[in-house]
């Protein structure tokens, strides 16, 4: 089945440390996105990429950090930096940035920094 | 981008219309009007989204008014696996594909 994973679904973590959240999808897209929701509000864009190699930084990018070295990938790593890290994090895809074409979402991590 | 505004909430009785409105009147003539859902603790799903003209697929149908200020998003008949955060959203032509969500309206679909 073609799809996007997002591994694991929930994650926990001790203050100060960094973690990376995995995101792979097999849809041949060329845009990836991370987007971060915190309880009873919306989506904000993190990063998001549009080719290999390439990313760029959303409205909420401090104290985060990404990779896109495959087309199929897109980790995302909560570094120490970010002050409030306990969210619910989405990873997304799209078939080709600048075009009108819908994001495919992934199922989310659910990340408690304890 | 062009903001949007939705209501908070909303009730639909199970197996009637329900009809989801969203004002977007400082959109500009190239921006899309896109709707996703989301169910409690999952990833946002594609509904539908249209550029001026109404829109209709095997979930939903898209009505945007003529001057293209406002839409309303319909399920023509609501289950209660319709119960979800609905998110109407303008998108920005040419800035790659993001999207941005706003708070959205909590529809529950009610027996």
């Amino acid at each position: 089945d073609g799809g996007i994973t997002q591994s694991p679904k929930y994650l926990f973590r001790k203050e100060g440390q960094n973690v990376t959240l995995s995101c792979e999808q097999n849809l041949n897209h060329d845009a990836m996105y991370w987007y971060r929701q915190d309880p009873g509000q919306g989506l904000r864009l993190i990063y998001y990429s549009q080719i290999v190699n390439d990313f760029q930084k959303g409205d909420i990018a401090e104290g985060y950090s990404v990779s896109r070295e495959k087309k199929e990938s897109f980790p995302l790593t909560v570094t120490s930096a970010q002050k409030n890290p306990t969210a619910f994090y989405l990873c997304a895809s799209s078939m080709r940035a600048g075009v009108r074409h819908e994001q495919f979402f992934g199922p989310g991590t659910r990340l408690t920094v304890l | 981008d062009a903001k949007t505004t939705q209501p908070p909430s909303m009730d639909c009785a199970e197996g009637r219309a329900a009809n989801l409105p969203c004002n977007h009147s400082t959109i500009s003539g190239n921006e899309y009007v896109y709707w996703y859902r989301q169910i409690h603790s999952q990833g946002p799903q594609y509904i539908i989204h249209g550029l001026k003209n109404n829109e209709t697929n095997e979930m939903a149908s898209l009505i945007i008014t003529e001057d293209r200020k406002s839409s309303t998003l319909i399920l023509p008949h609501a289950t209660l696996r319709d119960t979800a955060v609905y998110y109407c959203i303008v998108r920005v032509a040419g800035a790659g594909n993001m999207l941005t969500f706003g708070g959205g309206t909590r529809l529950m679909v009610k027996p």
